[in-house]
């Protein structure tokens, strides 16, 4: 069964540093791996996607990497600002089978 | 494209009753999968549709929960005599069924269950 773990829980920055969110799953046969924003009472909002045949994947300030044979994923988040704050989630999913999240790291951008 | 569409956003009921949330996919989307939100957690799958085939459920689906989509395009989640632990966010969320199947969510509906 696979189980994906988000480290850390929460981090707290000052606007401008850059920062590193860690994603790590335990079944390495995975054929997507999405990256999400949730702000407080919202929805789920797609940041990046990687195909199980990618290495990373880049979007304005946010670059993410994935290594499948380690089970570990990271998102890169340059020049942070307060806009920032939010929950991100990492998702994992097997071709044709449902995807499974981690449980979040909840990020505070301070001014 | 109005992206994936929730409704109700809020639903505030009795333990016991019966409640409903509707989902109304990206149109060209034939997969949709439910998840369910509690606080401080990631979403925990629930469901999922490949048009109108109902193709895996969560042991986490009891029997007084369950979810159609009836003609492939928007579904259902039925919840029947509601329990107070039933009070989460219920997500919907879209796909194509191709290589990337990026997933797209709505913005939930959230129950409370009293």
């Amino acid at each position: 069964k696979q189980e994906v773990t988000q480290i850390p829980a929460a981090l707290s920055v000052p606007e401008g540093e850059n920062l590193v969110l860690n994603c790590s799953f335990t079944d390495s046969a995975i054929y997507n791996l999405q990256w999400f924003r949730q702000d407080p009472g919202k929805g789920l909002t797609s940041l990046l996607l990687i195909q199980s045949s990618q290495r990373e994947q880049t979007s304005g300030r946010l670059n993410a990497s994935l290594d499948k044979s380690s089970g570990r994923s990271t998102l890169y988040i340059a020049a942070s600002q307060p806009g920032d704050s939010a929950t991100y989630l990492c998702a994992v999913t097997s071709y044709g089978q449902n995807f499974v999240f981690g449980p979040g790291t909840r990020l505070s951008v301070l001014p | 494209d109005t992206g994936v569409s929730q409704n109700p956003r809020h639903k505030i009921t009795k333990r016991g009753q019966n409640v409903t949330f509707r989902c109304d996919p990206i149109s060209e989307h034939n997969r949709l999968y439910w998840y369910r939100q509690t606080l401080g957690q990631g979403p925990e799958f629930l469901t999922y549709f490949q048009n109108e085939a109902q193709l895996e459920k969560s042991r986490l689906l009891s029997d007084r929960f369950s979810a159609e989509r009836p003609k492939g395009s928007f579904s259902t989640l039925e919840i029947q005599r509601t329990e107070q632990g039933d009070s989460a966010m219920y997500l919907c969320a879209s796909s194509m069924d191709t290589n990337t199947g990026e997933l797209f969510f709505g913005e939930g509906s959230r129950l409370t269950v009293l």
